[in-house]
């Protein structure tokens, strides 16, 4: 079935410093990718989503990168804050008529920056 | 904050009963869905609907009960078959033919006694 995998699932960095979280999904025809932000105890919020006929977005100090051949996406944060501090999730979804919105997610990335 | 309000916040449960968790959005939105969130793990699907009187399973439908009789409502009913309904539940609801960027509602937190 479609599956989409996460890595890393804890990632430890220093204030400044960028962070980087990788995506790979399993269905070719997906086509629409967004990343959620959830903070502890809180509601997920989308803070960045990318579609296949792009090959990246920025908004901000947040960019997220998109391979097709190789079905893989990235989340990079440059000059990360204390305020980034979330669990991450990417998903997969395919998009276009007829389409069902269901997102597959992938396990969470816990992102800690350390002030 | 969003337009999508679930209720109670936290919910207690004693192992055979039925509870119902309520999903309620004036978005105008036309799909919602379900998920259960899991420590370490990421959303999993439950159920969703895409117009009123109509739903289908998700990924891990079983144990689990929806309907859909307004558009602006999506109740989901933890019956006693959930083996083990101790978890996040996350509503969310999309907009139709314009995208896919889903809402979530603020989650009810499960926890059978």
């Amino acid at each position: 079935g479609e599956n989409v995998e996460q890595h890393p699932s804890t990632l430890s960095v220093q204030e400044g410093d960028s962070a980087v979280i990788k995506c790979t999904y399993s269905d070719s025809a997906s086509n629409y990718f967004p990343w959620y932000k959830q903070e502890l105890g809180k509601r997920p919020q989308l803070i960045i989503d990318i579609r296949s006929n792009v090959g990246e977005k920025k908004d901000q100090r947040i960019a997220v990168t998109l391979n097709k051949t190789a079905k893989h996406f990235s989340l990079h944060i440059t000059e990360t804050q204390p305020e980034d501090s979330a669990v991450y999730f990417c998903a997969a979804s395919k998009d276009g008529s007829g389409n069902t919105g269901k997102l597959i997610f992938g396990q969470g990335t816990t992102l800690q920056v350390k002030p | 904050d969003g337009g999508i309000t679930q209720s109670p916040k936290y919910l207690f449960r004693k192992e055979g009963q039925n509870v119902t968790l309520s999903c309620e959005q004036n978005l105008n939105h036309d799909a919602m869905y379900w998920y259960r969130q899991d420590p370490g793990q990421g959303l999993r699907l439950i159920y969703y609907s895409q117009i009123v009187n109509d739903f289908q399973k998700g990924d891990i439908a079983e144990g689990y009960s929806v309907s859909r009789e307004k558009k602006e409502s999506f109740p989901l009913t933890v019956t006693s078959a959930q083996k083990n309904p101790t978890a996040f539940y996350l509503c969310a609801s999309r907009r139709t033919g314009g995208g896919n960027e889903q809402f979530f509602g603020p989650g009810t937190r499960l926890t059978v006694l």
